[in-house]
């Protein structure tokens, strides 16, 4: 079975704060994705990153950065210096191997001023 | 920029209703995808299509059908609407030969079924 999980519901952080988004996720494939998506109110989804499973470099881009471990299934989001604008809701995205994404239930991120 | 359009951002249907949510990419994708999106259950995969007239069910098909009869328009159909299907629904396209970006997000619809 093929799965993600964000157990963080909602995060509320001050500005300026570090914050961790966590990321777990099940597969049996061998080749996979997985993606971050950021939906502000607007309601479109955002993409941030995507990252294949043979590729386990952190990548930092700006605040921006991202842990992925396949020895414990995870790729988490830390934004550095969180400001109001990064509140959203963010979602973690497996894509199986017959093209479909699975979506975690995403983490709403509250950053107030 | 690839665009993906949802006809309406927001809509009001009655129970019973049959209801027609369509979804417009302007960019020749193969893939195309609809989601329904719940607080605390993310996003979830009704149907999907991976080419002009060919369709898959996701994880939760029932009381939906789509329509895929032009690469460009995939349509989604409430053939009787019920409460239980209000919701946000996010159409989605993706472009087979890249794998860098993947998928195109439309804005949403947000329907409530009274």
């Amino acid at each position: 079975a093929q799965k993600v999980t964000q157990a963080q519901t909602e995060i509320s952080v001050v500005e300026k704060e570090d914050v961790t988004l966590d990321c777990v996720y099940e597969t049996r494939d061998t080749t996979y994705y997985l993606f971050w998506y950021k939906q502000p109110p607007s309601g479109e989804l955002v993409f941030l990153i995507r990252r294949n499973s043979f590729d386990e470099q952190n990548e930092i881009s700006g605040r921006y950065s991202w842990n992925f471990q396949k020895s414990t299934s995870s790729f988490n989001f830390t934004i550095t210096a969180s400001q109001v604008v990064d509140s959203a809701v963010y979602f973690c995205a497996l894509r199986s191997n017959t093209g479909k994404l699975i979506f975690g239930q995403g983490t709403t991120l509250q950053v107030k001023p | 920029d690839v665009k993906v359009t949802q006809s309406s951002r927001y809509l009001v249907k009655r129970t019973g209703e049959k209801v027609f949510l369509e979804c417009v990419q302007d960019m020749d994708h193969e893939n195309m995808f609809w989601y329904r999106q719940d607080p605390g259950l993310g996003l979830r995969l009704i149907y999907f299509s991976y080419d002009v007239k060919m369709k898959e069910k996701g994880d939760i098909p029932e009381g939906y059908s789509v329509s895929r009869e032009k690469k460009e328009r995939f349509s989604l159909i409430l053939e009787s609407a019920s409460t239980n299907q209000t919701s946000m629904y996010l159409c989605a396209s993706r472009f087979t030969g890249t794998q860098t970006y993947g998928y195109t997000f439309g804005s949403g619809t947000r329907l409530t079924v009274v």
